[in-house]
């Protein structure tokens, strides 16, 4: 298994709700990051976990809140967001050397 | 201040020629630089990389040159397919910081292949 699966693929939620996002890899990578893309932008890094640990906060506002159970899962918590969280969410894993991250392939977020 | 600027937003190549995407970097701190790949909708895909002990790394179709005294990489693609048309992102990032080290990314070219 070489890929980065990440669910859901779309998801809808108003600025009240309460969402997570949810990414899995079983490569044995212990580094998994989230990164945050908007449109005809390149990714831009939120997190950072190592050995789950978080290890990196890029800034990020409280609302979004990461969380990493185990080596093979990362999870982003998601409260409160306001209309300019839509995004794409992208989550990404890489062995401790830092070789060729491996992304998934997004959940498109709209918050209304 | 962009520390990772590809200058080209767009580049259009006919199918059998080559593609030569450009980035350059500020940082002389950086020593180990990526290509990513990123097709509509879809997450970037790692294509290749090169470490600044080298200055030429190929896979295939794809060869990355770095020449680090003027901060310059591009990659190269011969021949160039109708399948290569996406996004390419230049990534680069200071290995020293290990897995914790942050990717920095260009801002994309984006690639069409006419056939």
């Amino acid at each position: 298994d070489t890929e980065v699966t990440q669910t859901p693929k779309h998801l809808v939620m108003g600025m009240t709700n309460k969402k997570s996002l949810k990414c899995e890899q079983h490569m044995g990578h212990r580094a998994m990051y989230w990164y945050k893309q908007k449109a005809k932008k390149p990714p831009e890094l939120m997190f950072v976990y190592s050995y789950e640990k978080l290890s990196i906060n890029e800034s990020v506002p409280s609302r979004f809140s990461p969380e990493c159970p185990n080596s093979s899962l990362l999870n982003l918590h998601l409260h409160a967001l306001q209309p300019e969280d839509s995004a794409l969410y992208l989550c990404a894993s890489s062995s401790v050397s830092n070789y060729g991250y491996t992304f998934g392939s997004g959940t498109r977020l709209t918050v209304v | 201040d962009q520390q990772v600027k590809q200058n080209s937003p767009s580049l259009s190549v006919q199918e059998g020629r080559i593609s030569i995407l450009n980035c350059d970097y500020t940082n002389s701190m950086f020593d180990y630089f990526l290509w990513y790949k990123k097709y509509p909708a879809e997450g970037p895909t790692f294509l290749i990389s090169i470490s600044s002990i080298k200055d030429k790394n190929e896979d295939g179709r794809f060869t990355v040159f770095l020449n680090k005294s003027a901060k310059h990489l591009s990659l190269h693609i011969v021949p160039s397919q109708p399948g290569d048309s996406a996004v390419y992102f230049c990534a680069a990032s200071a290995m020293g910081g290990g897995s914790q080290g942050n990717l920095i990314f260009g801002k994309g070219t984006k690639l069409s292949v006419k056939p």
